[in-house]
Order: C-alpha cells, then sequence, then structure tokens
C-alpha cells in the first residue's frame, strides 16, 4: 500500500522568501513520485513528476523537488516566492510500471504576503 | 488542443435523485480516472478505466456509483439516489497509452446535495 504525508496544512511566507513544502511517501515498490498544484475552482496542474534518473527535478513556475530514497521524501522548493504562487499544492505517488491510480496527500495551503 | 473537459461544472441535485459527471479526455488519450475531493481534503480515488473497461475500481463506493468509458463518446460517472454526503469536487483525469505517463486534469464537477 501507498501513502504520502504533506507536513503541514498551511505555509506562509514573505514575497522573495524561500518555499519549501514537504512530503514523505510510504511505497513498497519504487515510486514515481508527483507535485501538482491547485488553484480555487480549477482543476490540478502537474508541477513535476519524478520516474528514474536524476533526483534533482526542475519542474514549471520555478519549482524543484528533490527524491531522496533514504529519507522517503520528495519536498518541493523555490527559491524566491511570488504572489501568484498562493495555492494548494499536492504530492502523489504512484506506482512504477504502466498508467496507475495516484494516491494524494492532503495537501498544503500556501500565502504568500507581502 | 483542448484540455480534459469537465460537465457540467456545478450541479445541484435533491436528495434520491441521480447526478450524471461527463468527462471527455484530452486528444489521443485512452486512460481515464476518477477522484473525489471533500471540502478541506485531498484527491481520493475512485476508479480507472479504458476503453470500453474498467481497470480498477477498488476507490469506488459498492454501491450507488457506476463508471464507464464508451467507445464512442466521454466517460460518465454516474451517482443514484444522492445524499448529503455525495457532496464534493469531482475531478477526472486522462493520460496516453504508456509507461510515465502523467494525468492531465480537468477543472472539476462540483456537486451540491440539497
Amino acid at each position: 500500500a501507498q501513502s504520502v504525508t504533506q507536513l503541514g496544512s498551511h505555509v506562509s511566507v514573505s514575497e522573495g522568501a524561500l518555499v519549501l513544502l514537504r512530503c514523505n511517501y510510504s511505497s513498497s515498490v519504487p515510486p514515481y513520485l508527483f507535485w501538482y498544484v491547485q488553484y480555487p475552482n480549477q482543476g490540478l496542474q502537474l508541477l513535476l513528476k519524478y520516474t528514474t534518473g536524476a533526483t534533482l527535478v526542475k519542474g514549471i513556475n520555478g519549482f524543484e523537488a528533490e527524491f531522496k530514497k533514504s529519507e522517503t521524501s520528495f519536498h518541493l522548493t523555490k527559491p524566491s516566492a511570488h504572489m501568484s504562487d498562493a495555492a494548494e499544492y499536492f504530492c502523489a505517488v504512484s506506482h512504477t510500471g504502466t498508467a496507475s491510480k495516484l494516491t494524494f496527500g492532503t495537501g498544503t495551503r500556501l500565502q504568500v504576503t507581502l | 488542443n483542448a484540455g480534459v473537459m469537465q460537465n457540467p461544472r456545478h450541479l445541484v441535485r435533491r436528495r434520491g435523485q441521480e447526478a450524471r459527471l461527463r468527462c471527455s479526455p484530452m486528444k489521443g488519450h485512452s486512460h481515464v480516472y476518477w477522484y473525489r475531493q471533500l471540502p478541506e481534503e485531498g484527491l481520493k480515488f475512485m476508479v480507472y478505466l479504458q476503453k470500453e473497461n474498467i481497470i480498477d475500481e477498488s476507490g469506488m463506493p459498492k454501491e450507488r456509483f457506476s463508471a464507464e468509458f464508451p467507445k464512442e463518446g466521454p466517460s460518465i460517472l454516474r451517482i443514484q439516489q444522492v445524499v448529503r454526503g455525495d457532496s464534493a469536487a469531482y475531478f477526472c483525469a486522462s493520460s496516453p497509452e504508456g509507461r510515465n505517463q502523467p494525468q492531465h486534469f480537468g477543472d472539476g464537477t462540483r456537486l451540491s446535495i440539497l
């Protein structure tokens, strides 16, 4: 069975500050890992994904995440927050192999203040 | 290239009525997934379908819920005899054939039960 834990349901940062959103996973097989962003009343937009290969993954809007197998983590970072980054962020895991369902964390709401 | 299209965006039903939610996947995508999002929670997997086949329905409630993805036309999530607890946002995602393919999400249908 797979599970995802996102520490901190709400995170607030100042504009220009570092963004760090935490994600830990549990999986009995090598995982595929994803970060999605959700703006109000919209669907989820893929930020980045890790499947195999390089453990530091770069995504859209300046976000990146690092897969650390020893820590079972896939934390999302951005060096400098922008007001437009305010949204809900979801970490998700799926089985390796062919297409399969995603297991989501409960989400982290990011607030960006002036 | 149009994204995943869901309709209606908002649906209001009275207790005991039926709700039908539609999802047209992205062009060229043959895999469809349905997820449910309750207020202040992450997305929970419901069902995974390919054309004319249900691949994984481990997240579907045993009663009142059904899903199909016919050879022609959109995927349909059907909820019979709706109850207040069915109020949620229902999201559809699609992906193409093959490994490592991320899921692309629609904007969801927000179902309200009176």
